[in-house]
């Protein structure tokens, strides 16, 4: 059965350091997402995009953030300057693109992002 | 409480009995998803179920919803170890269907042989 599969699987990184946490979404899936959970806490929506851009995100999405479809068939997330807050589990997902939508999100193992 | 508030928190049954886990949200929704999650491991797909259903039924797992009460059930029947992990509801309140899911604060589901 196809995944999503996410690299690396753990990220050590240093306070202020940039880091890109890699995704290959489900091949024929067109809607991509980022979502996060924080230690013992709910898993929170970050950002979704489609069609080569974002069509929403959440307020924790601000301008240290950025998501990037570099080929057809990564799909990354970057946070410019990390801040020890940023220390989480990032999971991302993929849904089809059907019409009447209601297609479930596919998630991958997530990367755990751990700020020093 | 917040979108997606599952109770209970914590439950711990025999393995073959059946595990009740329940959902409340507090807006209209587009569909309702059941995940699960095994320790430190991602979110697995159980089931979806649109806004104008009002159950449905995968193997084991049977869902209700009942939007008037904005709250959804997840029932697994004749549990197994395998079954032990951490159940979340998400909702899709977006028009179409393929937006941001809003999680609940989940149930620890442990099976106990």
């Amino acid at each position: 059965e196809p995944e999503v599969t996410q690299t690396p699987s753990h990220q050590v990184t240093q306070m202020g350091q940039e880091v890109i946490l890699r995704c290959v979404p489900i091949s024929n899936h067109l809607y991509f997402y980022w979502y996060r959970q924080i230690l013992g806490q709910k898993v929170e929506f970050l950002v979704s995009f489609y069609n080569n851009e974002i069509s929403e995100k959440s307020e924790i999405f601000d301008d240290q953030f950025s998501v990037e479809r570099p080929d057809g068939s990564n799909f990354t997330l970057k946070i410019r300057s990390t801040k020890l807050e940023d220390s989480a589990m990032y999971f991302c997902a993929s849904s089809e693109a059907l019409w009447g939508s209601n297609q479930p999100q596919h998630f991958g193992d997530g990367t755990r992002l751990s700020i020093l | 409480s917040q979108q997606g508030e599952e109770d209970p928190q914590a439950l711990s049954i025999q393995e073959g009995e059946n595990a009740t886990m329940n959902c409340s949200y507090k807006t209209s929704i587009n569909n309702l998803q059941w995940y699960r999650q095994n320790s430190g491991r991602g979110l697995v797909h159980l089931i979806l179920i649109r806004s104008n259903e009002r159950e449905k039924h995968s193997g084991r797992l049977r869902v209700t919803l009942d939007t008037s009460k904005k709250s959804s059930s997840l029932l697994i029947t004749a549990s197994r170890a395998a079954d032990t992990a951490s159940y979340f509801c998400a909702t899709d309140a977006s028009n179409f269907g393929n937006e941001k899911l809003t999680f609940g604060t989940g149930t620890r589901l442990t099976i106990i042989p």
